[in-house]
């Protein structure tokens, strides 16, 4: 059975820092996995998706590279602004319709 | 585009009554679509999922079901509800293995 585990469970730094958020899965044979981000009360939005064959994606400040031989996967965030305070999730995707998520990284970025 | 649409957003409902949340999707077909809860200071637990029109798999013993009358609706249903269905209820869909989830803006339903 798939585990993912995020660390740091919690992070709060100042605005500007460059960050890392990590994820580890127990299992490599995936097919995907998926970053997503959630502001309090609102849905998950999606970031970056990454196919099992990639080794990382792009988009802006946000880069998440993925070593599958290793079972981790990490969100790289730079030049961090107080709009990126949110709960970051990633979703590892195996054989199944079924993702499994990790719980999550509380991300507070201060002024 | 691809858009999904989940209602209502906020719900106060007391225990013992019934529930109906409904999601729905569009610009795609034949979509994968599942409901997740997210409990407080808890992660996303799982607790349907639908590959296609009539079929729904159950994650978890639950007080709740689900339907999928139309190809790109879903709804989760309480015929009771219990103060432990109290909850942040997501909607998602995907197609095909390759491609990541898309969530909705997701209902709080708060059983009282």
């Amino acid at each position: 059975k798939q585990e993912v585990t995020q660390i740091p469970a919690a992070l709060s730094v100042p605005e500007g820092e460059n960050l890392v958020l990590n994820c580890s899965f127990t299992d490599s044979a995936i097919y995907n996995l998926q970053w997503f981000r959630q502001d309090p009360g609102k849905g998950l939005t999606s970031l970056l998706l990454i196919q099992s064959s990639q080794r990382e994606q792009t988009s802006g400040r946000l880069n998440a590279s993925l070593d599958k031989s290793s079972g981790r996967s990490t969100l790289y965030i730079a030049a961090s602004q107080p709009g990126d305070s949110a709960t970051y999730l990633c979703a590892v995707k195996g054989g199944s319709y079924i993702p499994t998520f990790g719980r999550g990284t509380s991300l507070i970025v201060h002024p | 585009s691809q858009t999904i649409h989940q209602w209502p957003a906020t719900l106060v409902q007391p225990v013992g009554s019934p529930l109906s949340l409904e999601c729905t999707v569009e610009g795609t077909s034949n979509p994968n679509l599942y409901w997740y809860r997210q409990a407080a200071g808890r992660g996303l637990q799982l607790l349907f999922y639908s590959v296609g029109i009539g079929q729904i798999s159950s994650e978890v013993p639950q007080n709740l079901s689900a339907s999928r009358p139309q190809d790109r609706q879903f709804i989760l249903s309480s015929k009771k509800l219990l103060l432990s269905d109290s909850g942040f209820y997501l909607c998602a869909w995907n197609t095909g293995v390759d491609y990541g989830y898309t969530f909705g803006s997701g209902t709080r339903l708060t059983v009282v």
